[in-house]
């Protein structure tokens, strides 16, 4: 079955940049979208479409795209950024698919 | 305000059956495809199925196949998950999410507004 691959954990000290990236075969055909997730909480949408951010959501929150994988990244890490990351595609006959998830520590 | 409530979770023994509601306000439900997304404690989420606008199509996982039906019923505002046989393994929080518009949305295929989730234990 079609897979997502983030890394575990993440970890930055605020005001840095963190870079969470999410990797599968699909992705150069498939958007992919990204999801906050704090503890006791529903997901949140921060990226749709690779690159672009809902309104509401801080500047600071980016995604980008090349080839198999696609990046998010937050500039200017604050400590409120601390949470989980998943991110959301499709495999080729379009069933939706979650990467395992990217914890970010802010040190 | 845009809303998504979830009920009918509990503690279930291994084999029986729940059924999950998930009612809708503040935006035209007809007209949004639905999902159910499930995160097992401590795991990542996990996507259950999803519903076309006009309940026509639906889709699940392969983990669920043929004992989770998705149903909804457009004049009450609200989706359904029926869960039959149930198993250990589908002991999760279960979120309801908003899909796509019949027509397009600004969003593409993203989850755009989730539900705050109920919980479902399956324990002898």
């Amino acid at each position: 079955s079609y897979e997502l691959t983030q890394p575990p954990s993440v970890s930055v000290s605020p005001g840095q940049t963190a870079r969470i990236t999410c990797s599968g075969d699909a992705l150069p055909k498939q958007y992919a979208y990204w999801y906050q997730q704090k503890p006791g909480q529903a997901p949140v949408l921060v990226i749709y479409k690779d690159s672009e951010r809902p309104s509401g959501i801080p500047e600071r929150f980016s995604g980008s795209s090349s080839g198999t994988t696609v990046t998010l990244t937050i500039s200017g890490v604050q400590a409120e950024d601390e949470a989980d990351y998943y991110c959301q595609s499709a495999d080729s006959s379009g069933t939706v698919v979650f990467g395992g998830g990217t914890k970010l520590t802010v040190l | 305000q845009v809303q998504l409530v979830e009920s009918g979770g509990g503690v279930v023994q291994p084999g029986r059956s729940l059924r999950l509601s998930c009612a809708a306000s503040g935006f035209t439900f007809s007209s949004y495809a639905m999902h159910w997304v499930r995160q097992a404690p401590g795991k990542g989420l996990e996507w259950v199925a999803v519903i076309s606008y006009d309940g026509s199509n639906k889709y699940y996982a392969d983990s669920v196949k043929g004992r989770f039906t998705i149903s909804r019923d457009n004049s009450k505002n609200t989706l359904y998950l029926q869960m039959n046989s149930l198993r250990a393994e589908d002991t999760a929080v279960y979120y309801c999410a908003r899909g796509p518009h019949a027509t397009g949305t600004t969003y593409g295929d993203a989850f755009d507004i989730w539900g705050q989730g109920t919980m479902v234990t399956v324990s002898s």
